[in-house]
Order: C-alpha cells, then sequence, then structure tokens
C-alpha cells in the first residue's frame, strides 16, 4: 500500500526559529494536507494543497505541493509556544475509498521559550 | 457549527473484554470515517461509510472489529474480544461527501488502553 515518509521525527527548537519539515510518498497524491495534532485531541487541518507546484501560506505557516505530486514540505516561521505538537503530512486521492488519507508518522516539535 | 463527537474519551479494559465507542458526525456530513491511531503513528484508515454503507473496510480485523451506521448518522465501532495490541486512540472524522477534497473534520478521539 501507499507509504508516506515524514522527517524529521522531532525537532527542539529555540522560540523564533523557522521550522521545516517534508514528506515523500513512493507513489502520486492528487492532494496534501498538513495537520497539527495537540495531545488528547484530533488532528486540526492546516492547510490544504490541490495542484502540483502550488504553494500555499496560512499566516506563519506555508506549505507546497511537489511538482513529482510525490512530495510535500511545511514550513513555520518565527516559532512560538504554542506551535508546540505534532504535525503529520496526509495525502489523499480523488473519490470513492480512494478519498482516504494516508498519514505519516508526524513531527512531534517542541519549542523552548 | 457543532464538530465531530466522540464517547468515551477514555476507556481501560483487560484483554478478551469487549468494547463499544460511539460516533456523531457534524450534521450533514455523509461520510463517517474511523482511524486508529497507535501511540508514535499517523492515523490509519479501520472503515469508511457512506451514509449507512461500507465504502471500505479492507482494513478492518473483521475477526474482532465491528462497526456499524443504521441509520446514516451516528455510529459505534466494537471490538470483542480485545487484544493488548488494540490500545490505541480511535478517531471518528466526517465529510460532506465521499472523497470530498481537503481532508475531514476529526473528532477527539477515544484513548484505549488495553491491560
Amino acid at each position: 500500500g501507499q507509504q508516506l515518509n515524514q522527517s524529521p521525527q522531532s525537532m527542539f527548537i529555540q522560540e523564533g526559529e523557522d521550522v521545516s519539515m517534508n514528506c515523500t510518498s513512493s507513489s502520486i497524491f492528487n492532494t496534501w494536507l498538513w495537520y497539527k495534532q495537540d495531545p488528547g485531541e484530533g488532528p486540526v487541518l492546516l492547510i490544504a494543497l490541490y495542484k502540483a507546484g502550488e504553494l500555499t501560506s496560512n499566516g506563519r505557516l506555508t506549505a507546497q505541493f511537489g511538482i513529482t505530486r510525490k512530495d510535500s514540505f511545511l514550513n513555520i516561521s518565527a516559532s512560538i509556544p504554542s506551535d508546540v505538537g505534532i504535525y503529520f503530512c496526509a495525502g489523499q486521492n480523488y473519490g470513492g475509498s480512494q478519498g482516504n488519507l494516508i498519514f505519516g508518522k508526524g513531527t512531534k516539535l517542541s519549542v523552548k521559550p | 457549527e457543532a464538530g465531530v463527537a466522540q464517547s468515551p474519551r477514555y476507556k481501560i479494559i483487560e484483554k478478551r473484554q469487549s468494547v463499544a465507542f460511539w460516533c456523531n458526525p457534524i450534521s450533514g456530513h455523509a461520510t463517517l470515517y474511523w482511524y486508529q491511531q497507535i501511540l508514535g503513528q499517523g492515523p490509519k484508515l479501520l472503515i469508511q461509510f457512506q451514509n449507512n454503507g461500507v465504502v471500505d473496510d479492507s482494513q478492518l480485523p473483521k475477526d474482532r472489529f465491528s462497526a456499524e451506521r443504521l441509520k446514516g448518522v451516528d455510529s459505534t465501532l466494537k471490538i470483542q474480544p480485545a487484544k493488548l495490541e488494540d490500545s490505541a486512540v480511535y478517531l471518528c472524522a466526517s465529510s460532506f461527501s465521499q472523497g470530498s477534497l481537503g481532508g475531514y473534520t476529526f473528532g477527539s478521539g477515544t484513548r484505549l488502553t488495553v491491560v
């Protein structure tokens, strides 16, 4: 089945630093999504990317859909303590059961004030 | 709008016991999903419903897991009998339609511990 490789597994950074994480796949996706999960909560959608090459921002977050459709990255600028959590990439294809999300294993972000 | 509701939030059971989880999706969302999230992993799909019909249950361990969505709204997921490796967070999610682009809305999950 499809698998996503997400890196790094964890990051420990200083407040104010920029963060970058990425996700690669063995097969193509039509949509790439980035989620954040706080302890004891379900994943919350941060950014959705629908087109190869697309670059999308949401506040301090920027994500790109790789032109090969097999990868994506997420950048967080000027990190703050509330950015702490686990970030997941997810791939999705169109329609039917292919609409299911395939998740990476997550990047755990810790921010030191 | 109200989010996806799940209960209970936590459950501890002994192996070989049975357990059931409940999910109430966002009003009007036809598609409902159950995901299993083992500690340190991303969520993995167990079953997908479109209204009250099953679209995909290929990754559901059917010898012990069952799920239903009888009236196309609420859903229950059952495990009987539970094994130690079933310890995980069980997440319910819903979307407006089958294969909706842009992901879904997740509930807060039920954390199951099997001892």
